[in-house]
């Protein structure tokens, strides 16, 4: 069975430039979730899809937007970007409670 | 605020020993809870999920969960220098939204 996918692995923008970061879950798998982690800390939580809908939103800005297609899979978009949006962006996907994560996309705003 | 509390680290154990990492929860209502395994630059790996109170065994690994005392454990028996690694402790609340810790960093001396 395949795992959640990322895409792109690596991106590099500049600063004030949007970044859009893809999804797609485990086959059957309904939620998608998004976390920043930037080097050296914890998971951020920061949006929560399912079903087509936004459950959950964390403490960010709203230049940090998202949706969820009918396919489930789903679309990070970060507007306006800033320094501090450098990060590993993770993408988890579920059905039930347990969450599985994709490998990550490295963002690099410079 | 809801919060999943762990120790930082560095916890150092020798080859062959047994691991001990600790978790506490803020929300009462929480009823699921997961370890994660993140190794350096890469996505968190799942490794445990308990629900009941009690141990739960899987090779290894065995998770421990006391809700009267909002503690959950991860023990990590014959610890071989490839578990070094952060291990992220998670608690779905009751609004099925999950917390993560900042997690612990596990270093397993050869």
């Amino acid at each position: 069975e395949a795992g959640v996918t990322q895409s792109p692995t690596h991106l590099i923008k500049t600063r004030g430039q949007q970044a859009t970061l893809r999804c797609s879950p485990i086959s059957g798998h309904t939620s998608v979730y998004w976390y920043q982690q930037a080097l050296g800390l914890g998971l951020q939580f920061l949006l929560w899809y399912d079903e087509g809908e936004e459950r959950n939103r964390g403490n960010f800005p709203p230049r940090f937007s998202g949706r969820q297609f009918p396919n489930y899979s789903s679309e990070l978009n970060v507007n306006a970007l800033e320094l501090e949006d450098s990060a590993l962006y993770l993408c988890a996907s579920s059905f039930a409670y347990e969450q599985y994560f994709g490998p990550g996309t490295r963002l690099t705003v410079t | 605020q809801k919060e999943v509390e762990q120790n930082s680290g560095p916890l150092s154990v020798p080859e062959g020993a047994i691991a001990s990492l600790n978790c506490t929860y803020s929300d009462r209502g929480s009823q699921s809870f997961f370890w994660y395994r993140q190794y350096s630059g890469k996505s968190p790996e799942l490794i445990m999920f308990i629900y009941s109170n009690g141990d739960k065994e899987d090779g290894r690994f065995t998770a421990q969960l006391n809700k009267a005392s909002q503690y959950v454990s991860l023990l990590i028996r014959d610890s071989q220098p490839s578990d070094s690694a952060t291990y992220l402790c998670a608690a779905t609340t009751g609004g099925f939204k999950t917390i993560f810790g900042a997690g612990t960093r596990l270093f397993v001396k050869a």
